[in-house]
Order: C-alpha cells, then structure tokens, then sequence
C-alpha cells in the first residue's frame, strides 16, 4: 500500500511558469514531509523540507504549502528553468523512525 | 567532503547467484540506510544501520541483508537473485538517527538480472 501519493506523473511547464506537484498522506503519525529532487544517472538530493507545525516554507524558488487537516502538501516552483528537469519526490517520516516513505515521482520538464 | 560513494555503479547477475554491494558513507556520518528503486515500485525502504547494528528493517524476504562496519562503512547482500531484484540500489547516510536530519544519497547500484 502507497503511505504517500504523489501526482502528476509527469508534468511539462514552459520557462518561466510555476510547477505544481502535490502529495497525499493517511497516516497521522507522519512529521517530516522533505522533497528530493533526482537527475538521471544520480541519486535523490533534498530539496526542502516541511514539519506539520507550520503551513508553507520556502527557499529561494521553491515553496512547500502544507494542510496538515486534508493530509497534503504540495511544492511549487516558481519561475521554473529547463535546469529544473528532474524527477521529484515527496516523501513522509515519523521521528523516531528515520525511514523515508516516498511518493511515486513526477517527471517535470521545462521546455525553453 | 567526499559524498556517500557506491560500488559498483554496475552490475550484470544472472538468476540464483548472488552480490554484494558497497557503500562509503559521508566521514564523519554513523547512519546508513538503503533503499531500491524501480520504475514500478519507486523508492522503497531495506534496511537502516547505525553503530554497526541494524536498526531498522522495510518490507523485504530475508535474501535481502546487510551489515555496517565499525568505519560505517556498509555492504548490502542479496542471495538467490531473481528478475524481479533488477534496480537501482541506492545508498544514503546521515550523522545521527533523527528522522529529520538531512538524508545523502549515493548515485546507487544499477543491477541487472538476467
């Protein structure tokens, strides 16, 4: 069973528009929501990351909105570039138990 | 800082053997964990290791082990490979066990069974 659910799958954005992918979660327990960001060949980088104590965060382009009541959370990029073409993951953690459930992926590409 | 390295980067098995896989953590890091990633199942939790013992375990047959070394050094075994054990092995390592610390990822394993 998926414990994180991650849509799009696949999304494609012109330069300079805002990328929009958003994850869903049951369990209550979770509280520790990081983003990882994958280029082909490499493995997951952290991106950003939220804890359920505050509804957004956000580093530099890209913003984490959190509604811990409806169980989601999204990220948005905002002026995306073609460098942004990547593989994104949601993930979920409860502490105390450090393993990462993660979402399915979307592969988001920025076309110039 | 050197990152978390994996060896090797390939691997080509057959069905039934076995391989082991290796993974230098970041100096200075304690924790180590692995994860297989497929196109089907994405990014599913092994195993984690922390002070040379196994802390942690996800959803997998026993053919699937590891161990940690007194250098935090890691190996990850598999025995009587099968087709479906095709992916990518990906290791990461942080300081401490604190779920929310910072987690590094290698460039992983990519094996092929066949």
């Amino acid at each position: 069973q998926q414990q994180v659910k991650q849509s799009p799958q696949s999304l494609i954005v012109q330069k300079g528009g805002i990328s929009i992918i958003n994850c869903a979660y049951e369990n209550t327990a979770f509280d520790y929501f990081p983003w990882y960001q994958q280029f082909p060949g490499k493995g997951p980088a952290l991106l950003i990351a939220i804890r359920p104590d505050v509804s957004e965060k956000k580093e530099g382009r890209f913003t984490i909105s959190f509604n811990k009541s409806a169980k989601q959370f999204s990220l948005h990029i905002m002026d995306s570039q073609p460098g942004d073409s990547a593989t994104y993951f949601c993930a979920a953690s409860k502490d105390g138990a450090n393993n990462l459930f993660f979402g399915t992926g979307t592969r988001l590409t920025v076309i110039p | 800082k050197a990152g978390v390295t994996q060896t090797p980067r390939y691997l080509i098995k057959t069905r039934g053997q076995q391989v082991t896989l290796s993974c230098s953590p970041i100096s200075g890091h304690r924790s180590v964990s692995w994860y297989q990633q497929t196109p089907g199942q994405g990014l599913q939790f092994l195993f984690e290791y922390f002070s040379e013992t196994q802390r942690n375990k996800g959803n997998f047959p026993g053919r699937f082990s590891g161990r940690q070394f007194s250098n935090s050094r890691s190996e990850m075994n598999v025995s009587t490979l099968e087709l479906g054990d095709s992916a990518l092995y990906l290791c990461a390592s942080r300081i401490g066990r604190s779920g929310s610390e910072k987690l590094f990822f290698g460039s992983g394993t990519q094996l092929s069974v066949l």
